[in-house]
């Protein structure tokens, strides 16, 4: 079945670095990749999500970058902020309804 | 209001006892998910509606759960006869559509004591 792999499961950066967090996925049938962002006793929350048919895309200090023909996808935070500190999840539907996470990304910054 | 409500946001019960979640989803939202999340885990898929058709209810774990959205707005996932293994976060998606990204309510903290 699909299967979502990401990597690393725990990062720290030192403020103001830059943080990359990569996934892998099974299906090559996939065309909708989100990245969600969860903080202590929140719900995941959507930050940033691409489509197939781009190769990247950009918002302010987070931008997505897909590789179809690898079968992964990175997120990419830039000038990193003490706020960035939460738990990531990469995630890739399945048949268009049920979404599959990726066990989660906790990503410390460092003052 | 503007996002997804659930409750209660925390319910301890005793092992053996039925509890009932619920998921207020944003207004105008067809699309409607329950997913169980695991300490230190991701969230994974329990089951989904489309207004008041259940699609899809491959995910939940046994017969001892069950969702119901009878008018296609409000849902209530129902579990009975509890166990230990049940404690976890229920966390609770709506979209526009199945092919919209899925807002997250915050979660039921359940505990089975």
């Amino acid at each position: 079945g699909e299967n979502v792999e990401q990597h690393p499961s725990t990062l720290s950066v030192q403020e103001g670095d830059s943080a990359v967090i990569k996934c892998t996925y099974s299906d090559s049938a996939s065309n909708y990749f989100p990245w969600y962002k969860q903080e202590l006793g929140k719900g995941p929350q959507l930050i940033i999500d691409i489509r197939s048919n781009v190769g990247e895309k950009k918002d302010q200090r987070i931008a997505v970058t897909l590789n179809k023909t690898a079968k992964h996808f990175s997120l990419h935070i830039t000038e990193t902020q003490p706020e960035d500190s939460a738990v990531y999840f990469c995630a890739t539907p399945l048949r268009d309804d049920k979404i599959i996470f990726g066990k989660g990304t906790r990503l410390h910054i460092l003052p | 209001g503007a996002g997804v409500s659930q409750s209660p946001r925390y319910k301890v019960a005793k092992r053996g006892q039925d509890v009932a979640l619920r998921c207020d989803p944003i207004s105008g939202h067809v699309s409607l998910f329950w997913y169980q999340q695991a300490l230190g885990q991701g969230p994974e898929f329990l089951t989904y509606f489309q207004n008041e058709a259940q699609l899809d209810k491959s995910g939940l774990p046994s017969d001892r759960f069950f969702a119901e959205r009878p008018e296609g707005s409000v849902s209530t996932l129902k579990i009975q006869r509890t166990q230990q293994e049940d404690s976890a976060v229920y966390l609770c998606a709506t979209s526009g559509d199945s092919n919209q990204p899925q807002h997250f309510g915050d979660g039921t903290r359940l505990s089975i004591l």
